[in-house]
Order: structure tokens, then sequence, then C-alpha cells
């Protein structure tokens, strides 16, 4: 089947602008996970998703930062008033069951959506 | 200190030479353990898993774990000059739980033919 789609798949944006980033996970996928890749940096965990809650939301670095996920599919990042310092790539990936006790589920990664903001 | 740590490399071997991967972690409580490949402007594909003490070997790939020293390493046998990528260690559990990958910087490695 399909994997992880990420639209759009780059978004060049004015500082402060609003931008809504979309995700499309492995259908059947209950769990979702954002992140985030700078220039040089490492990957950085935003959010998780299972279903449509989001119990683990300590990444987000800043009230500009929200994320939605509805019908247990697609789920959207949206930045408000966007900040240079917000430029990256934004990895979006989804597992099967998610956590299940002490266990982590293979997470799949779409292909991202590169963010320049101006 | 950083949770989990890489050489940013590059590490440049020949083709079919053996690449060695190191990765530390810093949270003693970690339970799982991955590898990733990243090609230049690709998302990640997880390559290996590794959750105990020991070797887990899956064709020329090769994790080793040692939770007492907090290292995981990933050996690459004949590489090819397709093996060319950045390679992410991941790990979870411990302090920061089990819904959330910490990454490594990467290894930048490169095979030459």
């Amino acid at each position: 089947g399909a994997g992880v789609s990420q639209s759009p798949s780059n978004k060049v944006t004015e500082k402060g602008k609003d931008v809504e980033l979309r995700c499309d996970p492995i259908s059947g996928h209950t769990a979702l996970y954002w992140y985030r890749q700078s220039l040089g940096q490492g990957l950085e965990f935003l959010i998780y998703f299972q279903g449509n809650s989001a119990p683990d939301k300590s990444g987000l670095p800043s009230d500009r930062f929200s994320a939605e996920r509805t019908g247990g599919s697609v789920s959207t990042l949206t930045i408000q008033r966007t900040q240079q310092e917000d430029s990256a790539v934004y990895l979006c990936a989804s597992s099967l069951r998610g956590t299940s006790g002490a266990s982590t589920d293979t997470q799949y990664f779409g292909p991202g959506t590169r963010l320049t903001v101006l | 200190q950083k949770e989990v740590e890489q050489n940013s490399g590059p590490l440049s071997v020949p083709e079919g030479a053996i690449a060695s991967l190191n990765c530390t972690y810093s949270d003693r409580g970690s339970q799982s353990f991955f590898w990733y490949r990243q090609y230049s402007g690709k998302s990640p594909e997880l390559i290996m898993s590794i959750y105990s003490n020991g070797d887990k070997e899956d064709g020329r790939f090769t994790a080793q774990l040692n939770k007492a020293s907090q290292y995981v390493s990933l050996l690459i046998r004949d590489s090819q000059p397709s093996d060319s990528a950045t390679y992410l260690c991941a790990v979870t559990g411990g302090d920061t739980g089990f819904q959330k990958l910490v990454f490594g910087t990467g290894t930048r490695l490169l095979v030459s033919p």
C-alpha cells in the first residue's frame, strides 16, 4: 500500500505568516508522529498522536505550534506567526500501534515538508 | 550532554570494506534502539532495530548493543557505494518514554568505488 504522504513538499513563506502542513499516514496506522529536522541537527520530536488524541506534545517548541488529527487519519501541523528559526524539514511518521507497554512500533517516515521562512 | 551522540563524520571506507558506526546514549533506562538510513534529501528509512544486549544480524548489517556501556553500533559488511548516506541512531524508553524516538545527529558514510 501507499506510504506516508505529506504536503506540500516545499513551502516558502514570509515571517509572520501562518502555515499548515499536512500528513496522511499509512492506512490503518493508529499512531502518528511529527518531527522536525533543522540543518545540521538531528530529528527533533514535536508531538505524538494515538488515534485523535495527543498524549505527548512535549516537543512543541512554543504556543505558536499546534497540531490536530481527525478521523484517526490525517493530521495537520499549524505554525502561527512563523519565524526564521522555524525553517526546517518537518517530517511525519506513522506506526501501526504506537506504544504498547514497554515497546515501540516501527515508525515509517513520510518525505517531509521543507519549510523556508524568509 | 546530548541524549544520543554520534560522530558526524564523514566516515570514508573503500568499497568492500566493513563500515563501523557508533552511537552512545545517556539515558540508562533506554530500551529500544534503532538505526535509520537517510539519503540526502530523503526521509529516514529503518534498517535495523535491537532490543537486547548482543548482536543482531540482517544481511550485510549487524547491530550491536551493550547496555552496560550505553552504546549501540552498526556494522556494514561488504560496503557498497549505494550505502553512502547518513546513518541515524535513535532510542526510546527510559525518561523520555516510548512514544518518541530520540535521534542522534547522524554519521555520514561515504563508500568509495
